[in-house]
């Protein structure tokens, strides 16, 4: 079963605005990590924030992790048209199991 | 190579018959991931090799499925008798070090089942 839930599940803003959008996991984590998808194909990574770290920037992105609420949150600024795509979280889990567990994504559009 | 292959981009067959799905990982990726990803829906997490490890298979859904590497170069997902409901698209990710370094994806598997 996944890991994650991004919420919210879709996501309309004008461009300029800022686009929040969360994640909440159920497990320890090693890590997590934010990715996004263009029109249903390959993912591609977007950050990744370890369990020790609280919040972490690139860009125009800021994601901030809670681990005692087991979620995190990705802050994209100033957005464009171009930022219009899935975003999705994935957890590296601290159990052992060797895999990265995806949530079901947020569909974010950037309306010029 | 320099990212991540996966071939066919397009897959349509017809229900009943078996399926070949191959991925090319980054040259040097120990960790190999399959998922399935359905229209609007999240990643489900298939299959993990890591390595000469044996692979986690926990998240196949049947034994219509199943999937090898040979040490760290190709893998292939296979589907036997394939039905409407397999229709997706499956994605192949590598990674350096299992879940504690980003996964690089290629662009997936069509695979439509009529």
């Amino acid at each position: 079963s996944q890991q994650g839930e991004e919420d919210p599940q879709a996501l309309s803003i004008q461009e300029g605005e800022n686009a929040t959008m969360n994640c909440s996991y159920k497990t320890s984590i090693n890590n997590l990590q934010w990715y996004r998808q263009n029109s249903g194909r390959g993912l591609v990574h977007l950050i990744l924030i370890r369990s020790n770290e609280r919040e972490k920037h690139s860009g125009r992105l800021r994601v901030t992790l809670d681990t005692s609420k087991k979620s995190s949150s990705l802050l994209i600024t100033a957005s464009r048209a171009a930022d219009t795509a899935s975003y999705f979280c994935a957890t590296d889990q601290a159990t052992g199991a060797n895999n990265l567990f995806f949530g079901t994504g947020t569909r974010l559009t950037v309306i010029p | 190579g320099a990212g991540v292959s996966q071939s066919p981009s397009n897959k349509v067959t017809e229900k009943g018959k078996d399926v070949e799905l191959r991925c090319d990982p980054i040259s040097g990726h120990t960790a190999l991931y399959w998922y399935r990803q359905r229209l609007g829906q999240g990643l489900e997490f298939l299959i993990y090799f890591q390595g000469n490890s044996a692979p986690d298979k926990s998240g196949l859904p049947s034994d219509r499925f199943s999937a090898e590497r040979t040490g760290e170069s190709v893998s292939t997902l296979t589907i036997q008798r394939t039905q409407q409901e397999d229709s997706a698209v499956y994605l192949c990710a590598s990674s350096l070090l299992t879940g504690r370094t980003e996964a690089f994806f290629g662009q997936g598997t069509r695979l439509t089942v009529v």
